[in-house]
């Protein structure tokens, strides 16, 4: 069965601008959630979809937003890029939500400048 | 506010010997604790995990020690194998999210 995959793997934006990050969840896993990691801070939960519809969020500002779409395909958006945007992005699939059966994928590698 | 606290950002260990990696947490009201490993270019794969109600659990050469009152829980790896070296996260389960310390270089060397 394939992994949960991210796309694109690399990118470099300036201050600013926006980005749009997408995630495959695993095959019939209909729970994808968003993380941000940064050296300071960890692993932050930006926020959860299940079957199209945000179930839980975490403390991000108004410019971080996504969506899931009815394959369970989700994507995440950042509006007007601030250099502290600077992260890798992490999208988890699982079949309800259940954390303890979350499955990563590789992540994006977001570099603001 | 860092609800999930690993203060030892890096670890040192020799193979065959223990490795003791640490968390802390601050909401007593947590009651599941996972721990992920992560691997360069990789996302995080689950490791172990911890209700509660016990205040160990152990899987192979992974242990995991909870200490309710302390809010406290630690990993145990023994013995330690180069292929452990990674960086390993504690987290939290927090009705229906999972919170994550800041993680834990683990380096075991030869």
């Amino acid at each position: 069965k394939a992994g949960v995959t991210q796309t694109p793997r690399y990118l470099i934006k300036t201050r600013g601008q926006q980005v749009t990050l997408s995630c495959s969840p695993i095959s019939g896993h209909r729970s994808v959630s968003w993380y941000q990691q940064t050296p300071g801070q960890g692993l932050q939960f930006l926020f959860e979809y299940f079957s199209e519809t945000q179930r839980n969020k975490g403390n991000f500002p108004g410019r971080f937003s996504g969506r899931q779409f009815s394959n369970s395909r989700s994507e995440m958006n950042v509006s007007t890029l601030e250099l502290g945007d600077s992260a890798l992005y992490l999208c988890a699939s699982s079949f309800t939500g259940a954390e303890e059966t979350q499955y990563f994928g590789p992540g994006t590698r977001l570099l603001v400048l | 506010d860092q609800q999930v606290k690993q203060n030892s950002p890096s670890l040192s260990v020799q193979e065959g010997r223990i490795s003791i990696l640490n968390c802390d947490y601050t909401n007593s009201m947590f009651d599941y604790f996972l721990w992920y490993k992560k691997y360069p270019a990789e996302g995080p794969t689950f490791l172990i995990s911890i209700s509660s109600i016990k205040d160990k659990n152990e899987d192979g050469r992974f242990t995991v020690f909870l200490n309710k009152s302390a809010k406290h829980l630690s990993l145990h790896i023994v013995p330690s194998q180069p292929g452990d070296s990674a960086v390993y996260f504690c987290a939290a389960l927090n009705t229906d999210k999972l919170i994550f310390g800041t993680g834990t270089r683990l380096q075991v060397f030869p």
